[in-house]
């Protein structure tokens, strides 16, 4: 069965420093991932997906991830990280094209 | 170009009561999916459907029930809610086609409080 494993649920970084969460899945099939965002009150907004194409995947924002087969990792990263930047972020794979399935969530938290 | 709606933002209920969510689609998609994000977790997936009919379905008892219309927008149905009920339902549209991978776009979702 698939699943997603976010490492931390909660992660503070400096503003301008780099900021790494942590994804691993398990699927018994070539996955499609995906990484969303969800601000206070909101519905999630895509990040970046990756669909079997390049393995590092760049997004909005400056965020990138690195799909890493033989880690099964899918970890997001961006250089250096911005106030705006603190929210829920969520690691997703696609079951078959229809189903998704959801980590539990990494909140980032931004320090001046 | 509207997004994914939904409606309503907000709605409190007490248990036993049932209750009804509406989504209409992002325009061009005909696929519509539902989430339950109860407080401090992820998504969980409830149901899709597409062509007016359920395609898949998460773990959920039969109290969750929906329907998708013919203009693809879509209904969520629960029935003797629960105080667990409470949660936001968040609707995800996409567009069905001859590959696997179709991008959903999510709407910002009904906070519903059951009392």
């Amino acid at each position: 069965a698939q699943s997603v494993t976010q490492l931390g649920s909660h992660v503070s970084v400096s503003e301008g420093a780099l900021v790494l969460l942590r994804c691993n899945y398990s699927s018994s099939v070539p996955p499609y991932l995906f990484w969303y965002v969800q601000y206070p009150n909101q519905g999630l907004q895509l990040l970046l997906k990756y669909t079997s194409a390049a393995t590092l995947v760049k997004g909005i924002n400056g965020f990138e991830a690195e799909f890493k087969k033989s880690e099964t990792s899918f970890h997001l990263t961006k250089p250096s990280a911005h106030m705006s930047d603190a929210a829920e972020y969520f690691c997703a794979v696609t079951v078959g094209g229809f189903k998704t399935i959801f980590g539990a969530g990494t909140r980032l938290f931004v320090k001046a | 170009d509207a997004g994914v709606t939904q409606s309503p933002t907000h709605l409190i209920k007490t248990r036993g009561q049932q209750v009804t969510l509406r989504c209409s689609p992002k325009s061009g998609h005909d696929t519509v999916s539902w989430y339950q994000q109860a407080l401090g977790q992820g998504p969980q997936f409830i149901f899709q459907y597409y062509e007016e009919e359920e395609r898949q379905r998460g773990n959920f008892p039969d109290r969750f029930s929906g329907h998708q219309f013919p203009n693809y927008s879509s209904e969520l149905n629960v029935n003797a809610l629960l105080l667990g009920d409470s949660a936001l339902y968040l609707c995800a549209s996409s567009l069905t086609s001859g590959i696997s991978y179709n991008e959903q776009f999510f709407g910002p979702g009904t906070r519903l409080t059951v009392l």
